[in-house]
């Protein structure tokens, strides 16, 4: 079956840009979307890409490499609010189902 | 607050109790989903409803039964819990099943099973 793969920890400082990276499994692939979930909180949707490139909502971007089954979230000009765990995701590859792969998740903490 | 209300937010039953987990969205989503969280671990799929009919069950115990009574309300019915359940479910929907529709969250219900 599918995985993803990101890095389990990241620390920057307010203000800082970080990069989340996550690779995944080709097998049938319909896209990478991107979650936050804070603690104690519902994930919630931040990015898609179903193309390579990078695609921009504010300070949050995303970019795929199909090419090289390589994504990545960007955060821009940090704030304390950011420290939240990061998850890739991508749809089971067998088809089109609504079924929805996690990575691990990338815990941020945004340091004063 | 999220649009897709979970209810109740916390949950303690004995392994002998039989409860249920509620979910409601008003968004017209066609696609209702089941998600089990334990901590520091990502959402691992139990089920998921297409149109009100199950279409994925993820090997779930059958002491874990889920139900679509329309297209707004999704339940999971629990009976006879094992500790090891004890975990925060996490109920989702979404327009459709397109990789582009990106499924929206509630707060989720968090079960101790003593």
């Amino acid at each position: 079956g599918q995985s993803l793969e990101q890095p389990s920890e990241v620390t920057a400082v307010e203000g800082a840009i970080v990069q989340i990276n996550c690779t995944y499994q080709t097998s049938g692939f319909y896209g990478l979307s991107w979650y936050q979930q804070h603690d104690g909180g519902a994930p919630t949707f931040l990015s898609y890409n179903g193309l390579d490139g990078l695609e921009e909502t504010g300070r949050f971007s995303s970019f795929l490499s199909r090419s090289d089954s390589y994504g990545y979230l960007l955060l821009q000009e940090l704030q304390m609010k950011d420290s939240a765990s990061y998850f890739c995701a991508q749809r089971n590859g067998s088809s089109n189902t609504g079924k929805l792969i996690f990575g691990q998740g990338t815990t941020l903490q945004v340091k004063p | 607050d999220t649009e897709v209300t979970q209810t109740p937010k916390h949950l303690v039953m004995g392994m002998t109790n039989k409860k249920s987990l509620k979910c409601e969205q008003h968004m017209g989503h066609r696609a209702m989903y089941w998600y089990k969280q334990k901590a520091k671990k990502p959402p691992e799929l139990m089920f998921v409803y297409s149109y009100e009919k199950l279409s994925i069950n993820e090997s779930v115990p059958s002491r874990f039964s889920p139900e679509c009574p329309n297209s707004s309300l999704l339940n999971l019915h629990l009976h006879a819990l094992q500790p090891e359940d004890s975990a925060l479910y996490l109920c989702a929907s979404s327009q459709g099943q397109l990789s582009n529709q990106p499924q929206h969250f509630g707060d989720g219900t968090r079960l101790s099973i003593l």
